[in-house]
């Protein structure tokens, strides 16, 4: 298995709901990384865990939330979003938090906030 | 601090023509990797290629090749004889600490 595997695809919620973000490889990898992704823009870092410990957060609002229950798996939970959060989120992995050998990226979540 | 600047917004050709990517790069450190991502319209972002600053050898892979030159900071991609399906927007990106890509340059293949 080579993927990183984010359900749901595409997600669409109003501003006072919760939702959650899933993100699943199973490569062995001890790193995973959230990006956001704005239309026409690269994407860019939010969190990174490394050994299922959160090493990086790029100063993310706290309406984001990220969780990281075993070493295949990364949650992120959103609550009262704004419209301009609206973006494709990103998940990744990597085998180590070096990086050395690359990231592996998911098809990403296109959400929507309305 | 890191930056990566790609220089290219759009770039589009007619099938069958090369295409270079130019991307610059800015760091400090003296350890760090290098990359070529892929991004077609279905989002998903597909590796093709990776270099390590202390590699600067050149190769070609199929149809891809790289030209990483560290004294100027520059780490070119060519896609050769280019097809329809090379349709996207390439990504260079730089890892240090974090992989921080370039703005990205949108390359269209016409038939």
């Amino acid at each position: 298995d080579t993927e990183v595997t984010q359900t749901p695809k595409h997600l669409v919620m109003g501003m006072t709901n919760k939702k959650s973000l899933k993100c699943e490889q199973h490569m062995g990898h001890r790193a995973m990384y959230w990006y956001k992704q704005k239309a026409k823009k690269p994407p860019e870092l939010m969190f990174v865990y490394s050994y299922e410990k959160l090493s990086i957060n790029e100063s993310v609002p706290s309406r984001f939330s990220p969780e990281c229950p075993n070493s295949s798996l990364l949650n992120l939970h959103l609550h009262a979003l704004q419209p301009e959060d609206s973006a494709l989120y990103l998940c990744a992995s990597s085998q180590d938090g070096q990086s050395r050998y690359g990231y592996t990226f998911g098809s990403g979540t296109r959400l929507t906030v309305v | 601090a890191q930056k990566v600047t790609q220089a290219q917004t759009e770039i589009s050709v007619v099938e069958k023509e090369d295409v270079t990517l130019d991307c610059v790069y800015e760091t400090r450190d003296t350890t760090y990797y290098l990359f070529w991502y892929k991004q077609p319209p279905s989002g998903e972002l597909v590796f093709l290629i990776r270099r390590n600053s202390f590699d600067e050898q050149n190769e070609i892979s199929g149809r891809y090749s790289w030209n990483f030159q560290k004294s100027t900071s520059s780490f070119n991609f060519t896609i050769t004889a280019s097809q329809v399906v090379d349709s996207a927007v390439y990504f260079c990106a730089l890892n240090d600490y974090k992989l921080s890509f370039g703005a990205g340059t949108t390359v269209t293949v016409r038939a």
